[in-house]
Parts: C-alpha cells; sequence; structure tokens
C-alpha cells in the first residue's frame, strides 16, 4: 500500500513560486506514474502533468505547460511540483496522486497554496 | 479535448435508496479509461471504479460501474450514510485527463 506524504501548507506573492514535495513509501516509487491534481475551493479536480520516475519523463496539461515543472527523486522517493509566475487564480489545494498508467490510485493528502495579491 | 458531463449536479436521496450518476463524454473515450472517485469535505479523492466497471481495493460491492463510448453510470445499490459526497468521474486515457465537475450526493 503506497502512502504519499506531501509538504506543508505554503502562503505566496502574486509573480513568486511554489515547490511542493509528496514523499513516498510502501511501494514501488520508480515504476507508479505520480500525477498532480489541484482543486481550487469548490471546484473539481484538475490534473497539471505528470511523471514517470523511473524514467525522469514528465508530461504536462498544455494549460500549465509555460509554467509547471515535475521532478522527481528516485533515491529518497519523492516528487515535486514546481508553480511559477503565481497568480490569485492558482490559490488551491494540490495533491499528489500514484498509480500505475496515470490512473490516480493513492492520493497524497494534499498542500493548500494561497497566493496573495 | 475530451469534457466529461456529470448529472445531475445534486441528488437528493435516502438511505436505502439506489443511487444513479452519469458521466457523459463529449466524444468516444471507449471503458478502458474511466474512473470514479468519492471525495469527502476535507479529504482527497478517493478511487472507487477503474475501467468503467472494476472496484479498487476496499470498495463495497454495492458500488458498480458501467458503459462504454461516451455514456457511463455509478450505480450504489443501497445507500449507506457514509456514502453520501461528492462524486467525479475522470478519463485517464489521455492528456489532459479531465474531471467531470462531480455530483454532490446528499441525504435527502
Amino acid at each position: 500500500q503506497v502512502q504519499l506524504v506531501q509538504s506543508g501548507a505554503e502562503v505566496k506573492e502574486a509573480g513568486s513560486s511554489v515547490k511542493v514535495s509528496c514523499k513516498a513509501s510502501g511501494g514501488t516509487f520508480s515504476s507508479y506514474t505520480v500525477s498532480w491534481v489541484r482543486q481550487a475551493n469548490g471546484q473539481g479536480p484538475e490534473w497539471m502533468g505528470m511523471i514517470l520516475p523511473i524514467l525522469g519523463v514528465a508530461n504536462y496539461a498544455q494549460k500549465f505547460q509555460a509554467r509547471v515543472t515535475i521532478t522527481a527523486d528516485k533515491s529518497t522517493g519523492t516528487a515535486y511540483m514546481e508553480l511559477s509566475g503565481l497568480r490569485s487564480d492558482d490559490t488551491a489545494m494540490y495533491f499528489c496522486a500514484s498509480g500505475s498508467n496515470v490512473r490516480l490510485d493513492y492520493w497524497g493528502q494534499g498542500t493548500l497554496v494561497t497566493v496573495s495579491s | 479535448e475530451i469534457v466529461l458531463t456529470q448529472s445531475p449536479g445534486t441528488l437528493s436521496l435516502s438511505p436505502g435508496e439506489r443511487a444513479t450518476l452519469s458521466c457523459r463524454a463529449s466524444q468516444s473515450i471507449g471503458s478502458s479509461y474511466l474512473a470514479w472517485f468519492q471525495q469527502k469535505p476535507g479529504q482527497a479523492p478517493r478511487l472507487f471504479i477503474y475501467g468503467a466497471s472494476s472496484r479498487a481495493t476496499g470498495i463495497p460491492g454495492r458500488f458498480s460501474g458501467s458503459g462504454s463510448g461516451t455514456d457511463f453510470t455509478l450505480t450504489i445499490s443501497r445507500l449507506e450514510p457514509e456514502d453520501f459526497a461528492v462524486y467525479y468521474c475522470q478519463h485517464y486515457g489521455g492528456s489532459p485527463y479531465p474531471f467531470g465537475q462531480g455530483t454532490k450526493l446528499e441525504i435527502k
């Protein structure tokens, strides 16, 4: 059973960047995809991108392509999501989720990112 | 880009009743890559159904998924108090792996 533990809440100024971590335990981190999904208050989830740690290859939703970078450290079983050029509408809960073939079997607890203008 | 539309937006039912939630895709997506998630307030979504009809680990048998092409259904045969939550469908067969807007299942 994979467990994902995310870093704590962040408050950022508009225009800055945020980097959220997601540490995996209890499973085969490298061979599962790790996706990042965000959810604004009262809205549905929105997929941002993913990485396959064993290959280090990332794939991003076109909406976020210019601003998001997803990386993974196989040695520590940790994935990272960095979002730049923060705007007020980036205020949301950010989740990491892992599974085989982009399926979202396991989820982190979420990290609240608040962007202040 | 595929858009998933869920209906109804809110479903008001009583414990013991049967719930039928719908997810319609803007174009055919086959059946292999359609998932259903349950989300309760303050929690992450939880995978309930994958491949349109396969229950995830630990999901009770009263939950079933069906459908293919553009029309998919999540059925809860007899509602338990813990089933009242928001349910999302998702297509995970191709980027940007869209979610539906959700159906809120509330106690009548």
